[in-house]
Order: structure tokens, then sequence, then C-alpha cells
């Protein structure tokens, strides 16, 4: 069974511009969370997706939004870069939600110049 | 006080030895909880899960759940030098993961 994709793997930003990533879960996992990492913070929560709808999301500004389509597929979008956006983000799928194990995609390493 | 805390380390041990790994949570509904290992350079990959109080083996991995003392950890026995990486511990509370920060392991051949 394939693992969870994200597209692009990297991506050079400069501030001020929006991006668009894109993340395929496992088949058959319909739930897809998406995570900022950075040295200094670690693993932080953006948003949580299931059956389409936005169920949690942590705690970053407007600008950090997603969606996801019918197919399990999410995409997350920044929009008015800031050089503090560059980070991996990670795409992690589950079955369902709560008590499920989550598996990470490869990531997106986004640099803002 | 963060919902999940581990010890940054470094954390250094002989090849052949047993290394342990400590994760403490703050949230008591907490139901699941998970140990990822994460290579430089790479995404966090699932290495361990564990749902009730005890103990759960995986080859050299030994989970250990303590849920009245709100802790977890991860045995690794006989570390070999693959095993150098990043563990996070991760915690559900059965609304969102949580994830600890961290600890660097590094295995001295």
């Amino acid at each position: 069974k394939a693992g969870v994709t994200q597209t692009p793997r990297y991506l050079i930003k400069t501030r001020g511009q929006q991006v668009t990533l894109s993340c395929s879960p496992i088949s058959g996992h319909r739930s897809v969370s998406w995570y900022q990492q950075t040295p200094g913070q670690g693993l932080q929560f953006l948003f949580e997706y299931f059956s389409e709808t936005q169920r949690n999301k942590g705690n970053f500004p407007g600008r950090f939004s997603g969606r996801q389509f019918s197919n399990s597929r999410s995409e997350m979008n920044v929009s008015t870069l800031e050089l503090g956006d560059s980070a991996l983000y990670l795409c992690a799928s589950s079955l369902a939600r709560g008590t499920y194990e989550q598996y990470f995609g490869p990531g997106t390493r986004l640099t803002v110049t | 006080q963060k919902e999940v805390e581990q010890n940054s380390g470094p954390l250094s041990v002989p090849e052949g030895a047993i290394a342990s790994l400590n994760c403490t949570y703050s949230d008591r509904v907490s139901q699941s909880f998970f140990w990822y290992r994460q290579y430089s350079g790479k995404s966090p990959e699932l290495i361990m899960s564990i749902y009730s109080n005890g103990d759960k083996e995986d080859g050299r991995f030994t989970a250990q759940l303590n849920k009245a003392s709100q802790y977890v950890s991860l045995l690794i026995r006989d570390s070999q030098p693959s095993d150098s990486a990043t563990y996070l511990c991760a915690v559900d509370t059965g609304n969102q993961f949580y994830f600890g920060t961290g600890t660097s392991l590094t295995v001295i051949p």
C-alpha cells in the first residue's frame, strides 16, 4: 500500500507570495493533519481535516488555511508569506479521528526569502 | 505547562547498550501514546503505539505506559548506530495529537 505523498517536496518563495501544498493520504485513510516543523519549535499542529471538514485548528494565524476533498486529499495554503514561515510542512494521515496511528508523508521544505 | 515533555538530550549510549527514552504528559484523558523516530532531514516514522498500562514489546523496542503517573517510555535494547535519531513522543487526547520536542539519541560504535 502506498504511503502518504506530498507535493512539491521543495519550494522557494519570496515574502508576500502565497503557496499551496498538497497531500495524498494512504488509501482508505480519511483523516489528514498538517504540522509545521522548525528546529526551534518542533512539531506544531496546524489543522486536522476529516470528511472534508476542519475538525481542529492549532494556534496559527489566518494566513494558514486548508481544505480536504471528497477523495480525502488535502491542501494547505499560506498567504502573504513571511520569513518565519520557512519550515518543513508535514502531512499525516490516519484511518479516522481519535486513537488512530498517524503516518507522515515526506514533507514539503518551504524556504521563504 | 506543555502537553508533552521530553528530555531533549542529547543521549549517548554505546553500541549494544539499552537506551531509555522518557516522556510525560499532562492531559489525564489521553488515550493513545506513540513513539516516532526521525532521522535528520527525514519525516517522523511510527515505531511503537501503546494504549494500555504496562509493557509492549516489538523486536528490540519496548514501550512502557503508566497512566497513573502520566508517564510513557521507550527502551531500545542492543542499540545500534542506525538507531541514532531523534525520538518523538506523541499523545492523542482523542481530540488532537500532541508531540514532544524529541530526544536526540546517538549510539556510539
